[in-house]
Protein backbone atom coordinates (compact mmCIF):
# COMPACT_ATOMS: atom_id res chain seq x y z
CA UNK A 1 0.00 0.00 0.00
CA UNK A 2 1.25 3.85 -0.49
CA UNK A 3 2.66 5.31 2.44
CA UNK A 4 4.40 8.33 3.43
CA UNK A 5 6.51 8.38 6.82
CA UNK A 6 7.59 11.23 9.32
CA UNK A 7 8.97 10.36 12.55
CA UNK A 8 6.38 10.81 14.92
CA UNK A 9 8.78 11.37 17.89
CA UNK A 10 9.18 15.03 18.41
CA UNK A 11 12.55 16.14 17.49
CA UNK A 12 13.70 18.42 20.25
CA UNK A 13 17.03 20.47 19.50
CA UNK A 14 19.31 23.16 20.96
CA UNK A 15 19.14 26.75 19.58
CA UNK A 16 21.38 27.54 16.53
CA UNK A 17 21.78 24.13 15.71
CA UNK A 18 20.32 22.33 12.16
CA UNK A 19 17.18 20.48 12.65
CA UNK A 20 16.78 18.05 9.92
CA UNK A 21 13.35 16.51 9.62
CA UNK A 22 13.21 12.60 6.90
CA UNK A 23 10.32 11.93 4.76
CA UNK A 24 10.34 8.81 3.54
CA UNK A 25 7.09 7.44 1.46
CA UNK A 26 6.83 4.11 -0.19
CA UNK A 27 4.70 3.24 -3.89
CA UNK A 28 4.65 6.34 -5.00
CA UNK A 29 6.20 8.34 -7.89
CA UNK A 30 5.39 11.48 -6.98
CA UNK A 31 6.16 14.52 -9.22
CA UNK A 32 6.44 16.79 -6.44
CA UNK A 33 7.16 16.76 -3.10
CA UNK A 34 6.07 20.15 -0.46
CA UNK A 35 6.97 20.95 2.85
CA UNK A 36 4.60 22.78 4.70
CA UNK A 37 4.72 24.40 8.91
CA UNK A 38 1.93 23.94 10.62
CA UNK A 39 1.68 25.54 14.34
CA UNK A 40 -1.02 24.85 17.25
CA UNK A 41 -4.98 25.71 16.12
CA UNK A 42 -3.68 27.42 12.49
CA UNK A 43 -4.04 25.50 9.05
CA UNK A 44 -0.54 24.70 7.37
CA UNK A 45 1.64 27.01 5.75
CA UNK A 46 3.24 26.18 2.33
CA UNK A 47 7.40 26.34 2.84
CA UNK A 48 9.15 24.90 -0.27
CA UNK A 49 8.14 22.70 -3.53
CA UNK A 50 11.00 20.44 -5.29
CA UNK A 51 10.38 18.71 -7.72
CA UNK A 52 10.90 15.00 -9.23
CA UNK A 53 14.26 15.91 -11.19
CA UNK A 54 15.43 18.41 -8.84
CA UNK A 55 17.89 17.56 -5.74
CA UNK A 56 17.84 20.25 -4.07
CA UNK A 57 16.39 23.31 -3.25
CA UNK A 58 16.77 26.17 -0.87
CA UNK A 59 15.12 29.14 0.60
CA UNK A 60 16.76 31.08 3.42
CA UNK A 61 17.77 28.97 6.12
CA UNK A 62 15.63 25.95 4.37
CA UNK A 63 17.18 23.26 2.51
CA UNK A 64 15.18 20.28 0.89
CA UNK A 65 16.28 17.41 -0.80
CA UNK A 66 14.50 14.83 -2.81
CA UNK A 67 16.50 11.16 -3.42
CA UNK A 68 13.77 9.58 -6.18
CA UNK A 69 15.93 6.48 -5.52
CA UNK A 70 15.93 6.23 -1.98
CA UNK A 71 11.91 7.89 -2.05
CA UNK A 72 13.48 10.45 0.86
CA UNK A 73 12.81 13.82 1.17
CA UNK A 74 15.28 15.71 3.78
CA UNK A 75 14.29 18.91 5.37
CA UNK A 76 17.00 21.09 7.17
CA UNK A 77 16.48 24.13 9.13
CA UNK A 78 20.12 25.82 9.70
CA UNK A 79 20.79 28.02 12.46
CA UNK A 80 17.27 26.96 14.23
CA UNK A 81 15.39 29.61 16.53
CA UNK A 82 12.89 28.86 19.35
CA UNK A 83 10.13 30.53 16.40
CA UNK A 84 10.84 27.66 14.05
CA UNK A 85 8.88 24.71 16.70
CA UNK A 86 5.80 23.68 14.72
CA UNK A 87 4.91 20.85 13.04
CA UNK A 88 6.28 20.10 9.55
CA UNK A 89 4.08 18.40 7.35
CA UNK A 90 5.46 16.38 3.89
CA UNK A 91 3.11 16.71 1.22
CA UNK A 92 3.42 14.22 -2.03
CA UNK A 93 1.78 15.89 -5.31
CA UNK A 94 0.80 13.53 -7.37
CA UNK A 95 -1.28 13.87 -10.58
CA UNK A 96 -2.62 10.88 -12.81
CA UNK A 97 -4.38 11.26 -15.28
CA UNK A 98 -6.44 14.72 -14.53
CA UNK A 99 -6.86 13.67 -11.04
CA UNK A 100 -4.59 15.10 -8.51
CA UNK A 101 -3.50 14.05 -4.51
CA UNK A 102 -2.03 16.34 -2.54
CA UNK A 103 -1.02 13.39 0.10
CA UNK A 104 0.42 14.77 3.33
CA UNK A 105 2.49 12.78 6.39
CA UNK A 106 1.54 12.83 9.71
CA UNK A 107 4.40 15.56 10.26
CA UNK A 108 7.02 15.79 12.93
CA UNK A 109 7.06 18.04 15.96
CA UNK A 110 10.09 20.03 16.16
CA UNK A 111 10.88 22.01 19.44
CA UNK A 112 14.09 24.41 19.22
CA UNK A 113 15.23 24.62 22.96
CA UNK A 114 16.59 28.41 23.51
CA UNK B 1 -6.06 40.01 1.19
CA UNK B 2 -7.88 38.25 4.10
CA UNK B 3 -6.76 34.44 3.54
CA UNK B 4 -9.26 31.84 2.98
CA UNK B 5 -11.87 32.34 5.37
CA UNK B 6 -14.03 29.12 7.03
CA UNK B 7 -16.43 29.69 9.36
CA UNK B 8 -17.40 28.68 12.00
CA UNK B 9 -13.82 28.27 14.01
CA UNK B 10 -15.86 26.03 16.76
CA UNK B 11 -18.67 23.77 16.54
CA UNK B 12 -20.19 21.50 18.76
CA UNK B 13 -23.41 19.49 18.05
CA UNK B 14 -24.83 16.26 19.04
CA UNK B 15 -25.02 13.31 17.11
CA UNK B 16 -27.60 12.64 14.27
CA UNK B 17 -27.80 16.40 13.86
CA UNK B 18 -26.59 18.40 10.46
CA UNK B 19 -23.28 20.54 10.67
CA UNK B 20 -22.66 22.72 7.31
CA UNK B 21 -19.09 23.80 7.03
CA UNK B 22 -18.26 26.96 5.53
CA UNK B 23 -15.31 28.19 3.29
CA UNK B 24 -14.28 31.35 1.33
CA UNK B 25 -11.60 31.14 -1.25
CA UNK B 26 -8.61 33.88 -1.91
CA UNK B 27 -10.19 36.10 -4.40
CA UNK B 28 -8.94 34.94 -7.92
CA UNK B 29 -8.02 31.05 -6.85
CA UNK B 30 -9.69 28.43 -8.94
CA UNK B 31 -9.44 25.07 -7.19
CA UNK B 32 -10.35 24.94 -3.70
CA UNK B 33 -10.22 21.87 -1.48
CA UNK B 34 -11.24 20.52 1.56
CA UNK B 35 -9.63 17.96 4.53
CA UNK B 36 -9.94 16.75 7.72
CA UNK B 37 -7.08 16.42 10.34
CA UNK B 38 -7.29 14.24 13.50
CA UNK B 39 -4.48 12.62 15.22
CA UNK B 40 -4.82 9.04 13.95
CA UNK B 41 -5.46 9.78 10.60
CA UNK B 42 -3.94 12.57 9.48
CA UNK B 43 -4.29 14.94 7.49
CA UNK B 44 -6.62 14.06 4.60
CA UNK B 45 -8.26 15.31 1.11
CA UNK B 46 -11.48 14.89 1.14
CA UNK B 47 -12.79 16.22 -2.21
CA UNK B 48 -11.26 19.53 -4.41
CA UNK B 49 -12.81 21.49 -6.79
CA UNK B 50 -12.01 23.18 -9.76
CA UNK B 51 -13.16 26.10 -11.34
CA UNK B 52 -16.22 25.42 -9.15
CA UNK B 53 -16.45 21.61 -10.74
CA UNK B 54 -16.60 18.52 -8.50
CA UNK B 55 -12.84 17.07 -9.43
CA UNK B 56 -12.09 14.36 -7.28
CA UNK B 57 -14.42 12.99 -4.27
CA UNK B 58 -12.91 9.73 -3.53
CA UNK B 59 -11.61 10.94 0.03
CA UNK B 60 -15.39 11.71 1.08
CA UNK B 61 -15.62 8.86 3.52
CA UNK B 62 -19.25 8.11 3.17
CA UNK B 63 -22.60 9.57 2.01
CA UNK B 64 -23.19 11.23 5.12
CA UNK B 65 -20.54 13.85 3.88
CA UNK B 66 -21.62 16.21 0.43
CA UNK B 67 -19.67 19.16 -0.66
CA UNK B 68 -21.17 21.71 -3.07
CA UNK B 69 -19.26 25.15 -4.42
CA UNK B 70 -21.77 27.55 -6.01
CA UNK B 71 -19.76 29.95 -7.09
CA UNK B 72 -16.34 30.63 -7.22
CA UNK B 73 -15.71 32.51 -3.85
CA UNK B 74 -17.68 30.31 -1.38
CA UNK B 75 -17.96 26.48 -0.54
CA UNK B 76 -20.02 24.38 1.92
CA UNK B 77 -19.04 21.12 3.55
CA UNK B 78 -22.37 19.68 5.01
CA UNK B 79 -22.14 16.27 7.34
CA UNK B 80 -26.03 14.95 7.64
CA UNK B 81 -26.34 13.10 9.94
CA UNK B 82 -23.53 13.40 11.94
CA UNK B 83 -21.51 10.84 14.33
CA UNK B 84 -19.23 11.14 16.85
CA UNK B 85 -16.05 9.24 14.43
CA UNK B 86 -16.70 13.13 12.66
CA UNK B 87 -14.97 14.85 15.31
CA UNK B 88 -12.16 16.60 13.62
CA UNK B 89 -10.42 19.49 12.44
CA UNK B 90 -11.71 20.26 8.78
CA UNK B 91 -9.53 22.82 7.36
CA UNK B 92 -10.41 24.47 3.57
CA UNK B 93 -7.63 25.18 1.48
CA UNK B 94 -7.39 26.92 -2.27
CA UNK B 95 -4.74 27.19 -4.85
CA UNK B 96 -4.41 30.10 -7.49
CA UNK B 97 -4.10 27.42 -11.02
CA UNK B 98 -6.72 24.71 -11.69
CA UNK B 99 -5.15 21.54 -11.96
CA UNK B 100 -1.87 22.16 -12.29
CA UNK B 101 0.25 20.08 -9.94
CA UNK B 102 2.74 21.97 -7.41
CA UNK B 103 1.31 24.92 -7.03
CA UNK B 104 0.62 26.11 -3.84
CA UNK B 105 -2.20 25.44 -1.30
CA UNK B 106 -3.52 28.50 1.20
CA UNK B 107 -5.15 26.19 4.01
CA UNK B 108 -7.35 28.51 6.34
CA UNK B 109 -7.92 28.07 10.16
CA UNK B 110 -9.97 25.48 10.12
CA UNK B 111 -12.70 24.20 11.73
CA UNK B 112 -13.24 22.12 15.05
CA UNK B 113 -15.79 20.42 14.62
CA UNK B 114 -17.15 18.25 17.79
CA UNK B 115 -20.18 15.86 17.97
CA UNK B 116 -21.30 14.61 20.96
Amino acid sequence: SQKIEQNSEALNIQEGKTATLTCNYTNYSPAYLQWYRQDPGRGPVFLLLIRENEKEKRKERLKVTFDTTLKQSLFHITASQPADSATYLCALDIFNTGRRALTFGSGTRLQVQP
Amino acid sequence: DAGVIQSPRHEVTEMGQEVTLRCKPISGHNSLFWYRQTMMRGLELLIYFNNNVPIDDSGMPEDRFSAKMPNASFSTLKIQPSEPRDSAVYFCASSLVAGVPGDTQYFGPGTRLTVL
